[in-house]
């Protein structure tokens, strides 16, 4: 079965500094893809990143980076030059393999990560 | 292009009751999952739609129940509440791709609270 671990409940970080939340995955499949999501305290799931198990680059949006270890089963994200409005929790997910197969996204726990002034 | 919508946003029912939620997927959108948060068990997959057929069951039991119309506008059904049903519902909706990025996109929720 398909597990998402994200081992830091909560971060602390001051504002204009990155910060990496930490993301490890269990698949057998050799086809899948990892997203992050945002939720802020209203509750809507905002979509930040994507990265394909056979991406070979590691994907970027704006301040939004992953770094992807394949071998490591690892999806770190990196949020450069933090700001205020990045305090939110953040999931880690993957969707299972097949592509235009049935959807499913499998979460981690979260980190809920503080932005301070 | 508007995004999903869920209605209502809020709802209290008491024990034994039964809830309908519904969601309005990204126009163009074909396939609506449906999750519930809570803060003991995160967040789990319901069941997922496709063309007004389901396609994917989490492990939920059989109170639980989800259709799909033609304009790919999704509801869920929650029969026989119980108080653990508390939680915020997620909808979410995706475009099929042929690629392994089909991303989800979600609504803003429906936070139902069971007394």
């Amino acid at each position: 079965a398909q597990k998402i671990t994200q081992t830091q409940p909560g971060m602390f970080v001051q504002e204009k500094e990155a910060v990496t939340l930490d993301c490890t995955y269990d698949t057998s499949d050799q086809s899948y893809g990892l997203f992050w999501y945002k939720q802020p305290s209203s509750g809507e799931m905002i979509f930040l990143i994507y990265q394909g198990s056979y991406d070979e680059q590691n994907a970027t949006e704006g301040r939004y980076s992953l770094n992807f270890q394949k071998a490591r089963k690892s999806a770190n994200l990196v949020i450069s030059a933090s700001q205020l409005g990045d305090s939110a929790m953040y999931f880690c997910a993957m969707r299972e393999g097949r592509v235009q197969g049935a959807q499913k996204l499998v979460f981690g726990q979260g980190t809920r990560l503080t932005i301070n002034p | 292009k508007a995004g999903v919508t869920q209605t209502p946003r809020y709802l209290i029912k008491t024990r034994g009751q039964q809830v309908t939620l519904s969601c309005s997927p990204i126009s163009g959108h074909r396939s609506v999952s449906w999750y519930q948060q809570t803060p003991g068990q995160g967040l789990q997959f319901l069941f997922e739609y496709f063309s007004e057929t389901q396609r994917n069951k989490g492990n939920f039991p059989g109170r639980f129940s989800g259709r799909q119309f033609s304009n790919s506008r999704s509801e869920m059904n929650v029969s026989t509440l119980e108080l653990g049903d508390s939680a915020l519902y997620l909808c979410a909706s995706s475009l099929p791709t042929t690629t392994s990025q089909e991303t989800q996109y979600f609504g803003p929720g429906t936070r139902l609270l069971v007394l």
